[in-house]
């Protein structure tokens, strides 16, 4: 029964490269949602989306920035030309449905470091 | 837009009660989760709270008052392991997003 998947764990860029985070959710879960946690910070929701629809991306940032959840497939999130300031830890999480209380199952998250 | 406070960090003793608070501002308020989450590591679901009152589940309770805006989680016989941030959130506004607070860092020492 496996959880909520993440890959790389680990993942180490340049400054100006690109970089791809992927997140397989739990079996049954057509939801999922991606957060950035910066050390000593809380999350901060970045976006949600369902497959093939992107249903709420108010916490992503406008440029550089881009999600998708494909019919097949994981979701992923894209970060181009990354910055320093793009060095966090990346958690996506799954959930079967919005409605209650359907609380949400966090992945082991991406550790991004830009150097 | 939502306001979440909680303690930054807490030190408690092996086998000891902590309670660790959040007080929340917001309008429209759907619902109280609190999860776990060791250095690390993925946070963990640990209980949700929509109405007034206190949910047990084992070693931990939690207790919402809305009208207060006012939240804690209850850790009983502390075991080293317990050592981890504690993580507040609301649901609110007709979101299905949760927002999160800061956390706060337990310690548990011998």
């Amino acid at each position: 029964n496996a959880g909520v998947m993440q890959n790389p764990r680990h993942l180490v860029r340049r400054r100006g490269q690109e970089a791809r985070l992927r997140c397989s959710p739990m079996k049954g879960h057509s939801h999922v949602y991606w957060y950035r946690q910066l050390p000593e910070e809380g999350l901060k929701f970045m976006v949600y989306l369902q497959k093939e629809n992107i249903i709420d991306e108010s916490g992503m940032p406008k440029e550089r920035f881009s999600a998708e959840f494909p019919k097949e497939g994981p979701s992923i999130l894209r970060i181009q030309q990354v910055v320093r300031g793009d060095s966090a830890a990346y958690f996506c999480a799954s959930s079967p449905s919005t409605g209650e209380p359907y609380e949400q199952y966090f992945g082991p998250g991406t550790r991004l470091t830009v150097t | 837009g939502q306001n979440i406070d909680q303690p930054t960090e807490m030190t408690a003793t092996e086998g000891a009660i902590v309670q660790i608070n959040c007080t929340y501002q917001t309008s429209g308020f759907n619902g109280l989760f609190w999860y776990q989450q060791h250095a690390g590591e993925a946070p963990t679901f640990l209980s949700y709270n929509v109405l007034d009152g206190l949910e047990e589940k084992g070693r931990f309770s939690s207790f919402l008052s809305r009208s207060k805006g006012y939240s804690y989680l209850l850790l009983k016989e502390l075991q080293m392991k317990d050592s981890a941030s504690y993580l507040c959130a609301v649901k609110a506004g007709g979101s299905y997003i949760p927002t999160f607070g800061r956390g706060t860092s337990l310690i548990v020492h011998p």
